[in-house]
């Protein structure tokens, strides 16, 4: 059974960079494509970037002059970075994995890591 | 950008039918999904390429994705279906979200 599992700083000052990453277990992280995607407190849904097992990455157009998504197929793990952090960036983040685009959908999902920005 | 349009609430007694819409241009022509997300848990795949079921989730939850609209119906609606749904589907490689639909069985 696939597994991933988010893990952050839980707390993040304004203009800093935010850092998570997302371990996966049960599976290998060198097929599929694997996702960012957060929830502000009593919102919805808002996908943030993806990266392929071969390195191809695609961003939301409103973060992408912020964010960066990696992959480290020898830990198992992605990460994402989002620099210049707001209050508007507090959020539930979760990572999902995915098959492939157009058309492809989330069919496994981390439990969420809440990240609160504030001094 | 592209945009994805669902109802805020809808409401279904206990065993009836409940319908949840998703508006989007030309959203037939992509494969459209659903995820169930209950309070303080992470979302699940219901349907997914319009109208497939993943192992697991019951009978009740069927799919259509036709013209603008793509439709999640659950059939026979039980208390524990209350929760929230959204909509997905994919625009020039990114991924959209609809903003979400609180069902509520009364």
């Amino acid at each position: 059974q696939v597994q991933l599992q988010e893990s952050g700083p839980g707390l993040v000052k304004p203009s800093e960079t935010l850092s998570l990453t997302c371990t996966v277990s049960g599976g290998s992280i060198s097929s599929y494509y694997w996702s960012w995607i957060r929830q502000p407190p009593g919102k919805g849904l808002e996908w943030i970037a993806y990266i392929s097992y071969s390195g191809t990455t695609n961003y939301h157009p409103s973060l992408k002059s912020r964010v960066t998504i990696s992959l480290d197929t020898s830990k198992n793990h992605f990460s994402l970075k989002l620099r210049s952090v707001t209050a508007a960036d507090t959020a539930v983040y979760y990572c999902a994995r995915h098959r492939g685009v157009l058309g492809g959908y989330f069919d496994y999902w981390g439990q969420g890591t809440l990240i609160t920005v504030s001094s | 950008s592209y945009e994805l349009t669902q109802p805020p609430s809808v409401s279904v007694s206990p065993g009836q039918t409940a319908k949840i819409s998703c508006s989007g241009d030309n959203l037939g022509d992509k494969y459209a999904c659903w995820y169930q997300q209950k309070p303080g848990q992470s979302p699940v795949l219901v349907i997914h390429q319009d109208s497939k079921r993943p192992s697991g989730i019951p009978e009740r939850f069927s799919g259509s994705n036709s013209g603008n609209t793509a439709t999640l119906t659950i059939s026979g609606t039980q208390g524990m279906d209350e929760a929230d749904y959204y909509c997905q589907a994919w625009d020039s490689s990114t991924v959209i979200f609809g903003g979400g639909t609180k069902l509520t069985v009364l």
